[in-house]
């Protein structure tokens, strides 16, 4: 059972900690997406990768936020200095660009609390 | 500019059936998906409209006009777990990215 996996489940950190989320996509997918999700915004892309390139991180705030593939099996969400207002659920998705209908997977989320 | 309406929020009974509208402006348009998420959890795919028309799934249904940029998603025989908020995307263009509705929380009563 193909699954996208996500860690860690939940972090609470202080301000100005640096936290670093993993996700692992499924086998075989070629692209992966991070999102941020609170209830007041709803689901926000924040990165985009392809074949582990990354295409588009408009939505995501580049003075502290940063993602990477260093390989395919793992994609990292980092912020550094982490802020009250970054805490929300992330969730990684991937999927297979080209496939049909194309969907995207979710992992679980990592929730974030930054005190 | 990009746009997906859905409303807020939606109250039905076990074993009725409820359709969530959604309506989107985009300024490209290839296929249009539901997901279901219940709380505290991740967004599962539920179905995917590409041509104008319904495609069903089960007690799920969800109907597609390009022409109007409107969808909504039938849900029939109501059961309480199904009880969850229903996000509305749509894929703009061919770059694979979706665009985001706000979703419609949906309460099921017994």
């Amino acid at each position: 059972d193909a699954r996208v996996t996500q860690t860690p489940r939940h972090k609470v950190t202080e301000m100005g900690q640096e936290v670093t989320m993993r996700c692992q996509p499924i086998l075989g997918h070629n692209t992966v997406f991070w999102y941020r999700q609170t209830m007041m915004q709803g689901l926000e892309l924040l990165a985009y990768f392809r074949n582990r390139a990354p295409l588009d991180d408009s939505g995501m705030p580049k003075d502290r936020f940063s993602a990477e593939m260093p390989d395919a099996t793992l994609a990292t969400l980092k912020i550094q200095p982490s802020e009250p207002r970054d805490s929300a659920v992330y969730f990684c998705a991937s999927g297979f660009y080209g496939a049909y209908p194309g969907e995207q997977f979710f992992g679980p989320g990592t929730r974030l609390t930054v005190l | 500019g990009q746009n997906i309406d859905q409303p807020t929020e939606m109250t039905a009974t076990e074993g009725a059936i409820v359709q969530i509208n959604c309506t989107y402006q985009t300024s490209g348009f290839n296929g249009l998906f539901w997901y279901q998420q219940h709380a505290g959890e991740a967004p599962t795919f539920l179905s995917y409209n590409v041509l104008d028309g319904l495609e069903e799934k089960g007690r799920f249904s969800s109907f597609l006009s390009r022409s109007k940029g409107y969808s909504y998603l039938l849900l029939k025989e109501l059961q309480m777990k199904d009880s969850a908020s229903y996000l509305c995307a749509v894929r703009d263009g061919s770059n694979y990215q979706l665009i985001w509705g706000a979703g419609t929380k949906l309460i099921i009563k017994p």
